[in-house]
């Protein structure tokens, strides 16, 4: 089973928008990982948040973690037709080896 | 950072026949990991790849079907042993900067069709 799940498959919104993307994770972790993978493309690592952090920011990139409930979340402002990608949150199991584990994914498709 | 290239970008390949996939780092990089997704699914992980030796496995896959040779700090092969068309997916490496744990990178994929 999947140690970490968004819990939406597809969102849809239109450019200038927000949006959410959140996940949960059923495993301790060092650190919480979000990921975009655009079609045709590998996945490119957007935030990582470690275990002491609560928020993270990067750009209109906006992660947050909540580690009691083993949530997180990757917010989206003035959202651009280029943000349409599958939408991934991953677990760090920080064993040393940095091995991460992904979730299934949110489809996210921003409209004009 | 780090760019990852595979070789080949796509093939197919018959039931039964074996491939093997490259994946070249631009600088030495000290953990390397193969990847599986299968079409509008999620990544799972295969392998870690270990320098000089024997790679470690994740529940599933094992070293008789999927072989991995890592002879240097920025190359890894990848084999798919006995193909069958349930192989058809999309193989990525993956890499951790030396020196800069926070960042992970994927290299562009190949993907494979197994008739």
């Amino acid at each position: 089973s999947q140690l970490a799940e968004e819990n939406l498959w597809a969102l849809s919104v239109h450019e200038g928008e927000s949006v959410t993307v959140n996940c949960s994770y059923k495993t301790s972790i060092t650190a919480l990982q979000w990921y975009r993978q655009k079609s045709g493309e590998g996945p490119a690592q957007l935030i990582l948040i470690r275990s002491n952090e609560r928020e993270k920011r990067n750009g209109r990139l906006r992660a947050t973690l909540d580690t009691s409930s083993q949530s997180s979340s990757l917010s989206i402002t003035a959202t651009r037709c280029e943000d349409t990608a599958v939408y991934f949150c991953a677990t760090d199991a920080g064993t040393g080896g940095y091995k991460v584990v992904f979730g299934s994914g949110t489809r996210l498709l921003v409209s004009p | 950072s780090v760019l990852l290239y595979q070789k080949p970008n796509r093939d197919i390949c018959q039931s039964g026949t074996s491939l093997k996939i490259q994946c070249v780092a631009d600088s030495q990089v000290v953990s390397m990991f193969w990847y599986q997704q299968f079409q509008e699914q999620s990544l799972m992980l295969m392998a870690t790849a270990n320098e000089g030796s024997e790679a470690t496995y994740e529940s599933g896959f094992t070293k008789d079907k999927f072989p991995i040779s890592r002879p240097n700090l920025t190359f890894s092969t990848l084999t798919v042993n006995n193909a069958r068309p349930g192989d058809s997916s999309i193989y990525f490496c993956s890499s951790r900067e030396a020196g800069d744990q926070d960042t992970q990178y994927f290299g562009p994929g190949t993907r494979l069709l197994v008739l």
